[in-house]
């Protein structure tokens, strides 16, 4: 099984700075048609995760364009250019390339 | 739009069944690749199980392997999952999730199933 580790677990955020996640697989997740099989998730307090990007750096539809993601094989990050309130929540990521599927422990992002 | 609801989830004595379900709609179901993931209380996402768009396919995590089974309508835009020999540890919220290529994982609002006497 694919172990993926998030870092950090916790992150404070004055509002208006940038964030930083990072997600680390135990195995490659480039597959042979090019894309890294690696979502971001947004779970909000009280709701449902929804999804922030997908296949590492494509941002998903109504999502702003403060969030954006990158790397590549094994290694990923999830960056939030200017932090704001509405973004508190759990940060998931998670492989999508081989099952068991599995996500990170994520990242609780709390506003200082 | 994309919209997924669960159904079918409550309290269950230990040892007993369950069946979910998720009712699609606002995309071709039977090209997604439709999935189970849940969440117990206070703690992270687990993958459950997964179906191809057909149904031919499926997998399951170790810890329900063998209790549980997945499955599909594609006539009726609809997953189930049942769950036998269902134990404390089964308790969580149970989420739906479509994948595709195009747009990553859509989410349910999830139903909860809690095994207690």
């Amino acid at each position: 099984d694919i172990v993926m580790t998030q870092s950090p677990l916790s992150l404070p955020v004055t509002p208006g700075e940038p964030a930083s996640i990072s997600c680390r697989s135990s195995q490659s997740l480039l597959h042979s048609n090019g894309y890294n099989y690696l979502d971001w998730y947004l779970q909000k307090p009280g709701q449902s995760p929804q999804v922030l990007i997908y296949l590492a750096s494509n941002r998903a539809s109504g999502v702003p364009d403060r969030f954006s993601g990158s790397g590549s094989g094994t290694e990923f990050t999830l960056k939030i250019s200017t932090v704001e309130a509405e973004d508190v929540g759990v940060y998931y990521c998670m492989e999508a390339l081989q099952s068991p599927h599995t996500f990170g422990q994520g990242t609780r992002l709390e506003i200082k | 739009e994309v919209q997924l609801v669960e159904s079918g989830g409550g309290l269950v004595q230990p040892g007993g069944s369950l069946r979910i379900s998720c009712a699609a709609s606002g995309f071709t179901f039977s090209t997604y690749w439709m999935h189970w993931v849940r969440q117990a209380p206070g703690k992270g996402l687990v993958w459950v199980s997964h179906i191809s768009g057909d149904g031919s396919r499926s997998n399951y995590a170790d810890s329900v392997k063998g209790r549980f089974t997945i499955s599909r309508d594609n006539a009726k835009n609809t997953m189930y999952l049942q769950m036998n020999s269902l134990t404390a540890e089964d308790t969580a919220l149970y989420y739906c999730m479509g994948w595709s290529r195009t747009s990553g994982g859509q989410w349910g609002q999830g139903t909860l199933v809690t095994v207690s006497t």
